[in-house]
């Protein structure tokens, strides 16, 4: 079944930067795209942004432009976000998530999620 | 952006009874290209990442109980959720997927009256 496996939780001082991995498993990683989605506590989901596996294509939300980093390897069928200049208000869960094709928009399936806490 | 909005922020419903969630988009998320509605309906239980229930505004995800249905059309969007469970309290979240940024919206919270 489909699998994704995020790395643990991280605490970083303000300004610094932080990289979390999810690793697939169960179908195959080129076939399908990966979204970051972050929920800060009690809030909603925000969608952070979007990588074609398959061609290494990039999309970020413009909140995060500049600061954003998705990447993949696909030898290790795993894709990475770094957030940099990390503040206070991106504390928060951070998801990866399947998308139903390489450049499709819907998600069907995601991470358990890796907490990131910012705090001096 | 296209703005997600849902209705109620929560819902205390009897078990067994019907349960509606309301979800409006600032624009049309209609794909002409595949006719269909590009809306999902997502359920997030305490501590737990989000579970597809229902895309292209009407179409169940595999494995999810037929109690829950999507319909609607234009801007206008509605869950159902038929009878209710006490698996079934979560938090439910819309979303629009036609448009980038994908988005979300705010939540309805489903408890047991």
């Amino acid at each position: 079944q489909v699998q994704l496996v995020q790395s643990g939780a991280e605490v970083r001082k303000p300004e610094a930067s932080v990289k979390v991995s999810c690793r697939a498993s169960g179908y195959s990683f080129t076939d399908y795209g990966i979204h970051w989605v972050r929920q800060a506590p009690g809030q909603s989901l925000e969608w952070m942004g979007f990588i074609n596996v398959d061609n290494d294509n990039t999309q970020y939300t413009q909140k995060f432009q500049g600061r954003l980093t998705i990447s993949r390897d696909t030898s290790a069928s795993t894709a990475y976000l770094e957030l940099t200049s990390l503040r206070s208000e991106d504390s928060a869960i951070y998801y990866c998530a399947r998308g139903s094709c390489t450049g499709c928009y819907l998600i069907d399936s995601w991470g358990q999620g890796t907490l990131v806490t910012v705090s001096s | 952006d296209v703005v997600v909005t849902q209705s109620p922020d929560s819902l205390a419903v009897s078990l067994g009874e019907r349960a509606t969630l309301n979800c409006k988009t600032s624009q049309s998320v209609f794909h002409s290209y595949y006719k269909k509605y590009h809306l999902g309906w997502f359920q997030q239980k305490p501590g737990q990442p989000p579970k597809l229930l229902i895309h292209g505004a009407s179409t169940r995800q595999f494995g999810v109980p037929d109690r829950f249905s999507g319909s609607g059309s234009g801007t206008d969007f509605t869950l159902n959720i038929s009878s209710l469970q006490a698996e079934d309290v979560a938090v439910y979240y819309c979303q629009q997927y036609y448009h980038a940024p994908i988005t979300f919206g705010g939540g309805t919270k489903v408890e047991i009256k």
